[in-house]
């Protein structure tokens, strides 16, 4: 079946633009991750949906970042007023009902480059 | 807060030859750890992990990690490598129930 999506694949914007990042899961996945991969580092939490609501949103580095997922099935990251720091590969995961034995699945990601 | 360490930032290797990746944890609860691998342009994909029980775990591709409480670790393993193996490898460990937290990676290239 269908893996977790993201799109765009690459997104170029200029400093202070708006963006917006989009992650459909596997279908039926109740739970919902987003991660921020910087170069040469290994994936960061950003935060947990389930369901519709947000669980857990103490990776977002601050409130410049946004996320939402209002149907409980499409995610979309909210990145205001860009920067440069904030270019890095956006990971997003999906999994069955979350908790300690699901499998995290991921998405290829969305490379985000502020210039 | 839990943390995982990742000893070796790049392994190169040669066809057919074993490899051992290193990982340590470092975590005052229980513990719950996962390798993924990352292929080139590919999201990451679970190779194992380790929730309870038996200490070898064997993943998928050849692979098998062993968890080891008193040293805090678990290394991945695989006796003979390929060329396809050549990949980023990450170990993360889980907490609150949800919540990976990712080593830094180690970069694998496998030579003919």
């Amino acid at each position: 079946g269908a893996g977790v999506s993201q799109t765009p694949s690459n997104k170029v914007t200029e400093k202070g633009k708006y963006v917006e990042l989009r992650c459909d899961p596997i279908s039926g996945h109740t739970a919902l991750y987003w991660y921020r991969q910087s170069l040469g580092q290994g994936p960061e939490f950003l935060i947990y949906f389930q369901g519709t609501g947000a669980a857990d949103d103490s990776g977002l580095p601050n409130d410049r970042f946004f996320a939402v997922r209002p149907e409980g099935s499409v995610s979309t990251l909210k990145i205001q007023r860009t920067e440069r720091g904030d270019s890095a590969v956006y990971l997003c995961a999906s999994s069955l009902s979350g908790g300690t034995a699901d499998t995290q699945y991921f998405g290829p990601g969305t490379r985000l480059t502020v210039l | 807060a839990q943390s995982v360490t990742q000893l070796d930032s790049q392994v190169p290797v040669f066809e057919e030859a074993p490899v051992e990746l290193r990982c340590n944890y470092s975590s005052s609860v229980s513990v719950y750890l996962f390798w993924y691998v990352q292929y080139p342009n590919q999201g990451l994909q679970l190779l194992l992990k380790y929730l309870s029980g038996s200490t070898l775990v064997k993943g998928i591709n050849g692979f098998e990690a062993e968890f080891n409480k008193s040293q805090t670790s678990f290394h991945l393993r695989k006796p003979s490598v390929h060329i396809s193996d050549t990949a980023e490898y990450f170990c993360a460990v889980l907490s609150n129930d949800y919540k990976l937290s990712f080593g830094a990676g180690t970069t694998v290239t496998v030579r003919a």
